[in-house]
C-alpha cells in the first residue's frame, strides 16, 4: 500500500493551460514536501508546508497543506514547457527521520 | 549550496560483476540514503545511514550492501549484479528535506 498517492500519475497540457497535482494520504503527516525532477537528474526540493491549511506560493506554483495535514495539492497556472517533469510529494511521519515519496506525476507541457 | 556527487552518470556492467556506485556530500551531513527508482514504483528506500560505520536496511536491501568509512562518502555495493537491477539510483542527504545528487543510470546487460 502506498502512503502517499499522488493524481494524476500523468498529464500532458498545452502551454498556457492551468494544472492541479494533488497528493494524499490516510496518514497524519508532521509535513509534507514537493520536488520536481527533470529527466535524467535528481529530485529538487521546491516547497516544504508545515502547518495545516497552510499556502505557499512560488512564482506560478501554489502549494497548499490540507487542514487535517493529510493530503497536499500543487497548482501551475499557465503552464510553461519548462515546467515538463516528474513532480513528487514526501513527507514526514510523527518522528520518523525516514522520508516516504510518492510515486510522482509525469508532466508534459508541450509549446 | 550543498552539494551531493554521484561518482557516474551512466554505468553499463555485465551480470555477476560486482559494482560500487559512489557518493560523496560536502556538508558534513549525519544522514544519507540510497533510493532507486523505477517506472511505475517511484522511489524505494535501499539503506541509509546516520554516521559513520552506521548503516541501516531501506525497504529493498536485497542484492545490495553500503559502506560509510568516512562522514563524506556513501557507498552503495551490487554484490553481482543482476539485470532486475538496472534502474536509477539516486543518493541523497537529508536534513529535514532531501538534497539529491544527479543520479547514476545503471544498466546491467
Amino acid at each position: 500500500t502506498q502512503l502517499l498517492e499522488q493524481s494524476p500519475q500523468f498529464l500532458s497540457i498545452q502551454e498556457g493551460e492551468n494544472l492541479t497535482v494533488y497528493c494524499n494520504s490516510s496518514s497524519v503527516f508532521s509535513s509534507l514536501q514537493w520536488y520536481r525532477q527533470e529527466p535524467g537528474e535528481g529530485p529538487v526540493l521546491l516547497v516544504t508546508v508545515v502547518t495545516g491549511g497552510e499556502v505557499k506560493k512560488l512564482k506560478r506554483l501554489t502549494f497548499q497543506f490540507g487542514d487535517a495535514r493529510k493530503d497536499s495539492s500543487l497548482h501551475i497556472t499557465a503552464a510553461q514547457p519548462g515546467d515538463t517533469g516528474l513532480y513528487l510529494c514526501a513527507g514526514y511521519q510523527g518522528g520518523s527521520e525516514k522520508l516516504v515519496f510518492g510515486k510522482g506525476m509525469k508532466l508534459t507541457v508541450n509549446p | 549550496d550543498v552539494k551531493v556527487t554521484q561518482s557516474s552518470r551512466y554505468l553499463v556492467k555485465r551480470t555477476g560483476e560486482k559494482v560500487f556506485l559512489e557518493c560523496v556530500q560536502d556538508m558534513d551531513h549525519e544522514n544519507m540514503f540510497w533510493y532507486r527508482q523505477d517506472p511505475g514504483l517511484g522511489l524505494r528506500l535501499i539503506y541509509f545511514s546516520y554516521d559513520v560505520k552506521m548503516k541501516e536496511k531501506g525497504d529493498i536491501p536485497e542484492g545490495y550492501s553500503v559502506s560509510r568509512e568516512k562522514k563524506e562518502r556513501f557507498s552503495l555495493i551490487l554484490e553481482s549484479a543482476s539485470t532486475n537491477q538496472t534502474s536509477m539510483y539516486l543518493c541523497a542527504i537529508m536534513d529535514r528535506k532531501a538534497f539529491f545528487g544527479q543520479g547514476t543510470r545503471l544498466t546491467v546487460v
